[in-house]
């Protein structure tokens, strides 16, 4: 079957670095997006990796690992609007989505 | 770039009563608009997918009678609760998607639908 483990909530201090961990298992592979969900909203998309690396974009990096089935998140220099859910999502051969449940990430001053 | 535009971002209606939801891509054409619905705590659950100018593709225990979804150009998607019931209260969120497949897609703000 497919499926997406990321886990359920990490706990951050303000102005730290935080990594989320999210792995995958799909018919096929073509790309793994992350998307940012804060409370009471609709997901916005951070990133997308198709090709093996790290893309980086201000204080947000992603990384994939098509061999390993893992992809990360990195933030750095946290915020307390960074406060909100971090959503995994592989897409399949079917070019399908695949959601993981989500990282509710927590910021502490 | 990449502006959907969902409304209402509210409803509160009876029971029984059918509720129409637009999503709009306001800046781009979207080839394939999507419908998810969300439970608090809990992730995004697909419930259909919809190409312009073709039926709706549902995905499994969805009831394509009980939510009605048409998708009449390529910026307009509505996804119609037909005889709402308490059940039927959830955050629904649309999505629009640019023609590659591997183009990322865009999210409306959602509608929280609460059934009375």
């Amino acid at each position: 079957g497919q499926n997406i483990d990321q886990p359920t909530e990490m706990t951050a201090t303000e102005g730290a670095i935080v990594q989320i961990n999210c792995t995958y298992q799909t018919s096929g592979f073509n790309g793994l997006f992350w998307y940012q969900q804060h409370a009471g909203e609709a997901p916005t998309f951070l990133s997308y990796n198709v090709l093996d690396g790290l893309e980086e974009k201000g204080r947000f990096s992603s990384f994939l690992s098509r061999s390993k089935g893992y992809s990360y998140l990195l933030l750095k220099e946290l915020q307390m609007k960074d406060s909100a859910s971090y959503l995994c999502a592989a897409m399949d051969s079917n070019y399908q989505l695949i959601w993981g449940a989500g990282t509710k990430l927590i910021i502490k001053p | 770039g990449a502006v959907v535009s969902q409304h209402p971002s509210w409803v509160i209606c009876k029971s029984g009563t059918s509720v129409k939801i637009e999503c709009r891509s306001l800046d781009f054409q979207a080839t394939t608009m999507f419908w998810y619905r969300q439970f608090p705590k809990q992730s995004l659950m697909l419930m259909a997918t919809s190409n312009e100018g073709s039926k709706a593709t549902y995905e499994q225990g969805v009831e394509k009678d009980k939510f009605l979804i048409n998708h009449a150009s390529l910026t307009l998607s509505t996804l119609t609760v037909t005889s709402a019931h308490p059940e039927d209260s959830s955050f629904y969120i649309c999505s629009a998607r640019q023609d590659r497949e591997s183009q990322p897609q865009h999210f409306g703000d959602g509608t929280r639908l609460s059934i009375l």
